[in-house]
């Protein structure tokens, strides 16, 4: 049982390229969200999505998009970088329940020079 | 915004008990408290949750007020290896989708 799993764990992007961060679960959650942690803050929620094929934005969708078309998997796109998108990636699941935790993947560390 | 508030950050004495606060005073009646901790830049991991009850793990003890405004969160016996950034959060699947922002959170650092 693997857990959250991300890639990659390190990229570095030009400004204007783009790409696609990887997560994956083998939980059967149903609940998935990304969150993105700049340096000593504390983590924002980018999208979440509470089922396959239902995504929706979080706090700063800006820049990003997503997709479910799987109960396992919750791509983040991002399609032209830009330096303010330097940042940790997380991905996370739960199963949505009232007494379900979080459970984090080991994030993904992003820089756009 | 961040719905909880802590201290930026605490000391505590290896073997010492150590108490982090956290102010949720505008949490609604179906809101969990949760508490992560990160070490390092890994991703957050999960130590313990409450509605309105104490509750106890083998990491850690939850203590929330009557008034479900502030809890607080003991780990009994300190050691290095707790040194981490530590996160109240409160959120709740039936009526927010277990929506939730991260604040700043309290640095713990477990002195020898």
């Amino acid at each position: 049982n693997a857990g959250v799993t991300q890639t990659p764990k390190f990229r570095i992007l030009k400004i204007g390229q783009s790409m696609t961060l990887q997560c994956t679960q083998d939980m059967n959650h149903n609940y998935m969200y990304w969150y993105r942690q700049d340096p000593g803050m504390g983590l924002k929620l980018i999208y979440y999505s509470v089922g396959a094929g239902i995504t929706d934005k979080g706090e700063v969708p800006n820049g990003y998009n997503v997709s479910r078309s799987t109960t396992e998997d919750f791509p983040l796109r991002l399609e032209l970088a830009a330096p303010s998108q330097t940042s940790v990636y997380f991905c996370a699941s739960s199963t949505g329940t009232a007494n379900s935790p979080l459970h984090f993947g080991n994030g993904t560390r992003l820089t756009v020079t | 915004d961040a719905k909880t508030t802590q201290p930026p950050s605490m000391d505590c004495a290896e073997g010492r008990a150590a108490n982090l606060p956290c102010n949720h005073s505008t949490i609604s009646g179906n809101e969990y408290v949760y508490w992560y901790r990160q070490i390092h830049s890994q991703g957050p991991q999960y130590i313990i949750h409450g509605l309105k009850n104490n509750e106890t793990n083998e990491m850690a003890s939850l203590i929330i007020t009557e008034d479900r405004k502030s809890s607080t969160l003991i780990l009994p016996h300190a050691t290095l290896r707790d040194t981490a950034v530590y996160y109240c959060i409160v959120l709740s699947y039936n009526t927010n989708a277990g929506k939730s922002t991260f604040g700043d959170g309290t640095t713990l650092t477990v002195k020898p």
